[in-house]
């Protein structure tokens, strides 16, 4: 199976720390995409990044990946309450033919007012 | 847009009795996904369509699973007979996909309980 595991499996955090969740996978990719869920919501795309890049900001958001090690870091720098949720990485096959992605077991964060 | 539209976003149904979910995709877009959601599982693929046209199904995990998309805006998930443990949250999402574009856009969801 190629599904991405994240780690932690829960974090909390106090308000204005910065938050980093990890990915592994276990196969080659094409690229890698964090998603975010709300409690009782659908899932919400983050960013994607490319297997040729190393690095990619969003706002608050950082994103590296290594494909040598086969992982992922997401940081979220100084977090707010509205934050708190669960955070998934979805990766594809490696084949440039399929747009199937298969979503880790994601990161339950907590972040206190 | 009004994104994607899921329906019903509540079901409450015998085991036994057919379900059928349904999804609206966001207009425009080439793909279509169905996943299934449990604090067990976590969140499972069952089935995509490009095109309208079934690529993957390998997720569905049994006969009593059926899905369709008999045009661009529109698709349903059949569970016929239902389990008690096929209780989950079941999520359609589109994209507009292609060398550049992976993106996918999730509904609401549905929330599935047998009993």
């Amino acid at each position: 199976s190629q599904q991405g595991e994240e780690d932690p499996q829960a974090l909390s955090i106090q308000e204005g720390e910065n938050a980093t969740m990890n990915c592994s996978y276990k196969t080659s990719i094409n690229n890698l995409q964090w998603y975010r869920q709300n409690s009782g919501r659908g899932l919400v795309h983050l960013i994607l990044i490319r297997s040729n890049e190393r690095e990619k900001h969003s706002g608050r958001l950082r994103v590296t990946l290594d494909t040598s090690k086969k992982s992922s870091s997401l940081l979220i720098t100084a977090s707010r309450a509205a934050d708190t949720a669960s955070y998934f990485c979805a990766t594809d096959g490696g084949d440039s033919g399929t747009y199937k992605y298969i979503f880790g077991t994601g990161t339950r964060l907590k972040v206190l007012a | 847009d009004a994104g994607v539209i899921q329906s019903p976003r509540h079901e409450v149904t015998e085991m036994g009795q057919e379900v059928t979910l349904r999804c609206k995709p966001i207009s425009g877009h080439n793909s279509l996904f169905w996943y299934r959601q449990t604090m067990m599982r976590g969140l499972e693929l069952l089935i995509y369509f490009n095109n309208n046209v079934p690529i993957d199904d390998s997720g569905m995990p049994e006969d009593r699973f059926s899905a369709k998309m008999p045009n661009a805006s529109f698709s349903t998930l059949k569970i016929q007979p239902s389990e008690p443990r096929d209780s989950a949250v079941y999520f359609c999402a589109s994209s507009l996909t292609g060398l550049l574009y992976n993106e996918q856009f999730f509904g609401p969801g549905t929330r599935l309980t047998v009993l």
